[in-house]
């Protein structure tokens, strides 16, 4: 089993609507919880950042940590075709020794 | 800023050939980390130095791969020789510090082709 479990995808979805992206995991000391885009042919940017269980909110995206179910969560809402990408998830016990999902495709069709 | 700078950004060699990737950080980033990302995974970490001393190579293939980050400031990432489960796309990131709240910043990578 994986540490990090994510949906390949691909998840296809039309301008304007509400997507959800999500991640579990099995290691339980995982404590710092990230999301990652990745446009083709270019390098990961962070564009999430959260510490423990909760939600934190910038413009459009949403992400939520369930702790208690090991589950982590990326909403992005009125998605926007420029949105299409690669999604990763990714999350660390201790400092900046990141265990990525495999990442979740995403077009949004205008 | 300017961004993390990585080249080539394309490298075809046949199996068994030796290659170099090279990485120039963010100035002023301390951490400079080195990721595999195979087609259709995540980046996996191979090893992290922070200025130029290494802190974490456990998932690095030490037998066919080097690194090393002289003065602390530019890397170079060496496969000798490679084989075809090599061809993957090579990123390299920095950070301000190795510790927590500070994000990674990662160039475009270096796409291998071993075949």
């Amino acid at each position: 089993q994986k540490e990090v479990e994510q949906d390949p995808g691909p998840l296809s979805v039309p301008e304007g609507a509400i997507v959800s992206l999500n991640c579990t995991y099995s290691n339980s000391a995982f404590q710092y919880f990230m999301w990652y885009r990745q446009y083709s042919r270019k390098g990961p940017e962070l564009l999430m950042y959260t510490y423990s269980s909760g939600n934190k909110e910038d413009g459009r995206f949403t992400a939520q940590v369930d702790k208690s179910s090991k589950y982590i969560s990326l909403f992005i809402r009125d998605s926007q075709p420029s949105d299409s990408a690669t999604y990763l998830c990714a999350m660390s016990v201790y400092g900046n020794k990141l265990v990525f999902g495999a990442g979740t495709i995403l077009r949004v069709k205008s | 800023e300017a961004g993390v700078a990585q080249s080539p950004r394309y490298k075809i060699i046949e199996k068994r050939q030796s290659v170099a990737f090279w990485c120039n950080p963010i100035s002023g980033h301390a951490t400079l980390y080195w990721y595999q990302q195979i087609l259709g995974q995540g980046p996996k970490l191979l090893i992290q130095f922070q200025n130029n001393g290494v802190v974490d190579d456990s998932q690095l293939p030490k037998d066919r791969f080097s690194a090393e980050r002289l003065k602390g400031v530019d890397s170079t990432l060496k496969i000798q020789p490679a084989k075809l489960e090599d061809s993957a796309v090579y990123l390299c990131a920095s950070s301000k510090t190795g510790i927590d709240n500070s994000p990674l910043h990662f160039g475009n990578g270096t796409r291998l082709t071993v075949t």
